[in-house]
């Protein structure tokens, strides 16, 4: 079946230093890979979609320089969150889908951020 | 504006009683995704119904694209069903999920 793993689960870091996590697809080949942030008390936000042949789209307030992406193959992603700060603790999950459009995207169990 | 309002927000029953949960969205709907959100925050897929209806168990979804809306019925609720209920939709048009705010379910015995 479609799996989607994320490294590490958890993770702290001092405020003003960078942070980066994984995420694997497992049992597909991800065509694409969306990562979203779930702050405390509110629901999960999009912060870029990265396609395939595609460059990557970041949405409003999050930006390639704040929130640098790798996907260079079909089953691995990785985000770096630099210069993390209090307002960028929470959830970061991400969720990969096989295919274009029309598909469930699987998503991983998340990697929690706390910044100190 | 908001593109998925989910609702209701918060939802008490006694054990037993049957929950309706809804998501309505003003654009248009390429697929829905339903979720149950761990206490530890990552997300157990319930059901992925671009339309029409689809059953598991106790669990039902119904999607009415005309309608744009979306439910998610339990029945005979069960106390390990407590907790947070999330729907996703995927835009029309391109891959964007947006998520709604959720329901935070609390069965009582």
């Amino acid at each position: 079946g479609a799996l989607v793993y994320q490294y590490p689960r958890r993770t702290i870091c001092k405020s003003g230093t960078s942070m980066r996590m994984e995420c694997q697809a497992v049992g597909f080949q991800a065509t694409s890979v969306a990562w979203y942030r779930q702050s405390p008390q509110k629901t999960f936000e999009l912060i870029a979609l990265s396609t395939v042949n595609s460059a990557i789209k970041y949405e409003q307030n999050f930006t390639q320089e704040k929130f640098p992406i790798s996907h260079p193959n079909l089953s691995f992603s990785s985000m770096t969150v630099l210069n993390a700060y209090l307002e960028d603790r929470g959830l970061y999950l991400c969720g990969a889908r096989e295919g274009f459009s029309s598909y469930e995207q699987y998503f991983g169990p998340g990697t929690r951020l706390t910044v100190l | 504006g908001q593109q998925v309002q989910q609702s209701p927000a918060s939802l008490v029953l006694q054990e037993g009683e049957n929950a309706e949960l809804q998501c309505n969205f003003s654009t248009s709907l390429n697929s829905m995704q339903w979720f149950y959100q761990r206490p530890e925050g990552s997300l157990v897929s319930l059901f992925y119904n671009p339309s029409g209806t689809k059953q598991s168990g106790r669990l039902t979804s119904t999607t009415v694209i005309k309608e744009r809306r979306s439910s998610l019925h339990i029945s005979s609720s069960q106390i390990t069903d407590s907790g947070t209920y999330l729907c996703a939709m995927e835009h029309y048009g391109n891959e964007k999920i947006t998520f709604g705010a959720g329901t935070k379910l609390t069965i009582k015995p």
